[in-house]
């Protein structure tokens, strides 16, 4: 079955750590995207990738960082410099164009020791 | 920016329809109407999406005034599968880079039992 996997589903960090979620889609999309959510609280757009080895700074990128060697692949680093990095990370995809809608993984909730 | 307004939180009996409202009164001539919902600690899933027209899916139906200033979203026969946070996003596929989902607090949908 196609679809987006993110791992771990729970993640922990020690102050001064960088973390990497990973994603993983074999949906054969371009554009892949990773937002952040704080509880009771909208999507925010970290970082988006329209194709291999490119990517662009979304709202709040400060703190992260991100890599798209593979088409299937964009994992998400959170550096020590993500002074409140404690929220819910989702990874998406979608065709270039996003017509038919972004396909959602299933989130990593990370927290902070 | 907040490009579109929804109740905080509606309820529904379950069998019946729900309808969830949009306003989106500074929606330009480019711009689609799409619908999300997020399932707790889940990933949002994409619904529905419209421009003009109304729109029926096997998820639901998407009715948009002929102004486009506001959209109402129909689940024909909720369930309780259904109880979840129902986002109405605006946005346009033109640009590539600039088509990124803007997610705001949404509409928790309550079905009852």
């Amino acid at each position: 079955d196609g679809g987006i996997t993110q791992s771990p589903k729970y993640l922990f960090r020690k102050e001064g750590q960088n973390v990497t979620l990973s994603c993983e889609q074999n949906l054969n999309h371009d554009a892949m995207y990773w937002y952040r959510q704080d509880p009771g609280q909208g999507l925010r757009l970290i970082y988006y990738s329209q194709i291999v080895n490119d990517f662009q700074k979304g709202d709040i990128a400060e703190g992260y960082s991100v890599s798209r060697e593979k088409k299937e692949s964009f994992p998400l680093t959170v550096t020590s410099a993500q002074k409140n990095p404690t929220a819910f990370y989702l990874c998406a995809s979608s065709r270039a164009r996003g017509l038919a809608g972004e396909y959602f993984g299933p989130g990593t909730r990370l927290l902070v020791l | 920016d907040a490009k579109t307004t929804q109740p905080t939180s509606m309820d529904c009996a379950e069998g019946r329809a729900a309808n969830l409202p949009c306003n989106h009164s500074t929606i330009s001539g480019n711009e689609y109407v799409y619908w999300y919902r997020q399932i707790h600690s889940q990933g949002p899933q994409y619904i529905i999406h419209g421009l003009k027209n109304n729109e029926t899916n096997e998820m639901a139906s998407l009715i948009i005034t002929e102004d486009r200033k506001s959209s109402t979203l129909i689940l024909p026969h909720a369930t309780l599968r259904d109880t979840a946070v129902y986002y109405c996003i605006v946005r346009s596929l033109e640009g590539g880079a600039t088509n990124k989902l803007i997610f705001g607090t949404g509409t928790l949908l309550a079905v009852q039992p």
